[in-house]
């Protein structure tokens, strides 16, 4: 089974919207983390924002922010003002388990195309 | 700081040959991970190392795939007689080794794209 489900192969958004990307999780564990990352046509993977399953905030990160509801299993990110530049792959992961070195899971991404 | 750095950027091989990508962690970070993605595909785990704790191995998709870490710093990963299956590209990451929290965070390199012929 999926740990991590990204339903929204591509998005396309207007310049200047806010922007949700969807991502759910499958996990039997109480502590658990969930990232989000950006990856540009370059490649690289850029860490954006994170939320513990005990934060009892929404993590937010400048115009990032992470709609976390734990008891639907979703960790969506919003995107607010979107820019060119937020063109990409968005990729949501989770770490199960206690803190320190563990694996992430990752979903198979949403790419993000903002249109001028 | 310098971030995670991988060698070489790109490679491009025969199929059945021997094939070695290197990654430097960050500075302090003693967890380091390894990561395949193919093309337009999530990345799948491959390997990762802690301190001096044995490696876990468990993403490693064959025998034919091996890495090690030299010192608690630089590691190699290596894919002998390479398949075209293999052609991927390979992605670094290391974090704190006892962080808790966004202190966990792996910070990835740039990869190495590896295309077998």
């Amino acid at each position: 089974a999926q740990k991590i489900t990204q339903t929204q192969p591509g998005m396309f958004v207007q310049e200047k919207e806010a922007v949700t990307l969807d991502c759910t999780y499958d996990t039997s564990d109480q502590s658990y983390g969930l990232f989000w990352y950006k990856q540009p046509s370059s490649g690289e993977m850029i860490f954006l924002i994170y939320q513990g399953s005990y934060d009892e905030q929404n993590a937010t990160e400048g115009r990032y922010s992470l709609n976390f509801q734990k008891a639907r299993k979703s960790a969506n990110l919003v995107i607010s003002a979107s820019q060119l530049g937020d063109s990409a792959m968005y990729f949501c992961a989770m770490r199960e388990g206690l803190g320190g070195a563990q694996k992430l899971v990752f979903g198979q991404g949403t790419r993000l195309t903002i249109n001028p | 700081g310098a971030g995670v750095s991988q060698s070489p950027s790109n490679k491009v091989t025969e199929k059945g040959k021997d094939v070695e990508l290197r990654c430097d962690p960050i500075s302090g970070h003693t967890a380091l991970y390894w990561y395949r993605q193919s093309l337009g595909q999530g990345l799948e785990f491959l390997i990762y190392f802690q301190g001096n704790s044995a490696p876990d191995k468990s993403g490693l998709p064959s025998d034919r795939f091996s890495a090690e870490r030299t010192g608690g710093s630089v590691s190699t990963l290596t894919i002998q007689r390479t398949q075209q299956e293999d052609s991927a590209v390979y992605l670094c990451a290391s974090s704190l080794e006892s962080g808790t929290g966004v202190a966990e965070t792996q910070y990835f390199g740039p990869g190495t794209r590896l295309l077998v012929l």
